[in-house]
Formats: structure tokens, C-alpha cells, sequence
């Protein structure tokens, strides 16, 4: 089965510093792959996507993803966090010629000054 | 953005009660999903529908059922609610839908006592 793992679920940086938040998927074939960001008490946002164009996504707030087949991760980063980049980050998968879209159990992000 | 209306927002129902949350969307997208979200497992999926009366279960449907009668409202029923589905229920369309672009709702917090 498909599946997307989330390696932390918590993630702290100081303000200026570089965001790397890891995700790894299981497939066979390449899927489109997902961050949302969900900030507290709120709904999920999407960040970027990646569906089989250029594997160096740009995503919204200054964020960014590329997408290594070889190593099937789809890590998400930035080169200079901030305050309010703090909340919670989920990697996602639609799976190849599927409706559905899978979860990773997610990474929080504190920032600190 | 497609406008995707959960309701209701906040709901506390007492242990082997129905319960019924709905998702509406006014754009005619023909993809919805159910999702629950807890602590440490992400969101998972529930059911989905791919059109009026086609549906299909997710990975945790077990005790949840869902309708679909028109194309703008997909229902979710907790047929006799339990604790265990304490939980923050999300629902999400996709839209467009060639561009695998999911959009979320705001949530509903459902307890059960």
C-alpha cells in the first residue's frame, strides 16, 4: 500500500535559520506529492505541489520542495525561517492513478527568536 | 477559491447518539472526501465520493457512513457515536480537478461524552 512518512514530528530552528522538513514515500511509481500547512486552529493550506513536472516545486511563503526519485523523498525547505512560519506541516501522496490522498502523521514546526 | 462550508463548526454528543456533519461546496466539483484528524496519525481518510450516490471507504470507515444525493453536499454519519470518534473531521474537494489541487474545509470538532 501507498504511504508517506514524516521523519520527526517535531522540528525546532531559530528565526534566520534553515527549515528542512523530511518526507519520504513509498511507491513504485512516481505520485504527485503535497505540503500543507495548518496553522493552529485552522484548516489546511497547500504549500506546493509536485505532479511530474519540474522536480524543484516553489510553493507558497517562501518555501520550496524537490522531488528525488532515487532516494523517493520530497523534503520541504527554506533558507531563512520565521516567527510565524510556526504550525504544522503534512506531506501528502495521491498515488498514481488513484482518487486518494494519504497522509503523513506530520512535523510541527517551532521557531524560535 | 472553491467555497467548501462545514457544518457545524463545534458539536458535543453523548456516546451512542447519531450524528450527522455535512460537507457543502458550491462550485460542482465532482470529487469530496471525509478526513479525521488526531494526534500523532495525521488525517485519514474516511470515504470519498467520486459523483451523486458513488462513493467509496477509506482506510478507517468502520462506524461511519456517508451520502452523497447531490453533487454540492456530502454527508457524514456517525451512525452510533463512540469516543473513540472524538476527533476533528475535515472535508476537502477536488478542485480543479485536472490540476489535482485538494481544498479543505475549516473543520469540524466533534466530541463525544
Amino acid at each position: 500500500a501507498q504511504s508517506v512518512t514524516q521523519l520527526g514530528s517535531h522540528v525546532s530552528v531559530s528565526e534566520g535559520a534553515l527549515v528542512l522538513l523530511r518526507c519520504n514515500y513509498s511507491s513504485s511509481v512516481p505520485p504527485y506529492l503535497f505540503w500543507y500547512v495548518q496553522y493552529p486552529n485552522q484548516g489546511l493550506q497547500l504549500l506546493l505541489k509536485y505532479t511530474s513536472a519540474a522536480t524543484l516545486v516553489k510553493g507558497i511563503n517562501g518555501f520550496e520542495a524537490e522531488f528525488k526519485k532515487s532516494e523517493t523523498s520530497f523534503h520541504l525547505t527554506k533558507p531563512s525561517a520565521h516567527m510565524s512560519d510556526a504550525a504544522e506541516y503534512f506531506c501528502a501522496v495521491s498515488p498514481y492513478n488513484t482518487d486518494k490522498l494519504i497522509f503523513g502523521t506530520g512535523t510541527r514546526l517551532q521557531v524560535f527568536p | 477559491d472553491a467555497g467548501i462550508t462545514q457544518s457545524p463548526r463545534h458539536k458535543v454528543t453523548e456516546t451512542g447518539t447519531p450524528v450527522t456533519l455535512r460537507c457543502h461546496q458550491t462550485e460542482n466539483h465532482r470529487y469530496m472526501y471525509w478526513y479525521r484528524q488526531d494526534p500523532g496519525h495525521g488525517l485519514r481518510l474516511i470515504h470519498y465520493s467520486y459523483g451523486v450516490k458513488d462513493t467509496d471507504k477509506g482506510e478507517v470507515s468502520d462506524g461511519y457512513s456517508v451520502s452523497r444525493s447531490k453533487t454540492e453536499d456530502f454527508l457524514l454519519t456517525l451512525e452510533s457515536a463512540t469516543s473513540s470518534q472524538t476527533s476533528v473531521y475535515f472535508c476537502a474537494i477536488r478542485a480543479p480537478e485536472k490540476d489535482y489541487g485538494y481544498t479543505f474545509g475549516s473543520g469540524t470538532r466533534l466530541t463525544v461524552v
